[in-house]
């Protein structure tokens, strides 16, 4: 199946500090990166879908300034929390669909960043 | 609107004992359903993707089935490494976003 990675596996930092997670598609080109949130016991929250080379679209309730997104590639996405605080400690998961040879319709997931914020 | 709704929501079953998992959907043209496993602490494997009613998809002990109002996650003999929360969901017309349902605990008892 897909390869898709996450960079850090896990990160703890300060409040206040501002914390990069990356996401890559290792063996094909994604059209659509997406990042979700997810609490213990609980689904998968859909934060923002994005497309290489333009703005990303967020759901409703998620700030845009508070969680930045930049697809810079057609294997790269980057989540960064900025000016983070305990309450933004959680389970982020980066999936990737689309891409020549690939059902275009399927999301692969990535393993998944543990962010604890003290 | 999109929903999802899988049952049971936890399954114990003994090593060998066969089952079934079930997902319910309502969506507006279906793009396709979904079957991932996800393990405590990690992100969600692909299984399954399903396009239209009829179709059946196998991978070892694992057998997705779909109907125009559910799908079907059949396990056959199951094994201990097959105790997971399985996640079933749809993408409809017009959109790649997934709806997901609320996910299946399965554990498999040695």
């Amino acid at each position: 199946g897909a390869v898709v990675s996450q960079h850090p596996s896990r990160v703890i930092c300060k409040s206040g500090t501002s914390v990069k997670i990356e996401c890559r598609s290792l063996d094909f080109q994604a059209t659509t990166m997406f990042w979700y949130r997810q609490f213990p016991k609980k689904s998968l929250m859909l934060m923002a879908t994005s497309n290489e080379g333009s703005k990303a679209t967020y759901e409703q309730g998620v700030e845009k300034d508070k969680f930045l997104i930049n697809h810079a590639s057609l294997t790269l996405s980057t989540l960064t929390v900025t000016s983070a605080h305990p309450e933004d400690s959680s389970f982020y998961i980066c999936s990737a669909r689309g891409g020549r040879g690939r059902k275009e319709e399927t999301q692969y997931f990535g393993p998944g960043t543990r962010l604890l914020v003290l | 609107e999109d929903q999802v709704t899988q049952s049971p929501e936890a399954l114990r079953l003994q090593e060998g004992e066969s089952s079934s998992l079930n997902c319910s959907y309502t969506v507006s043209g279906l793009r396709g359903l979904f079957w991932y496993r996800q393990d405590p602490g990690k992100g969600p494997e692909f299984l399954f993707t399903l396009y239209s009613a009829g179709e059946e998809k196998e991978k070892e002990r694992l057998k997705a089935t779909l109907t125009k109002k559910e799908s079907f996650l059949h396990i056959t003999a199951p094994k201990p490494e097959d105790s997971a929360t399985y996640l079933c969901a749809v993408t409809g017309a017009g959109s790649y976003q997934l709806t997901f349902g609320k996910g299946t605990k399965l554990s498999v008892i040695p």
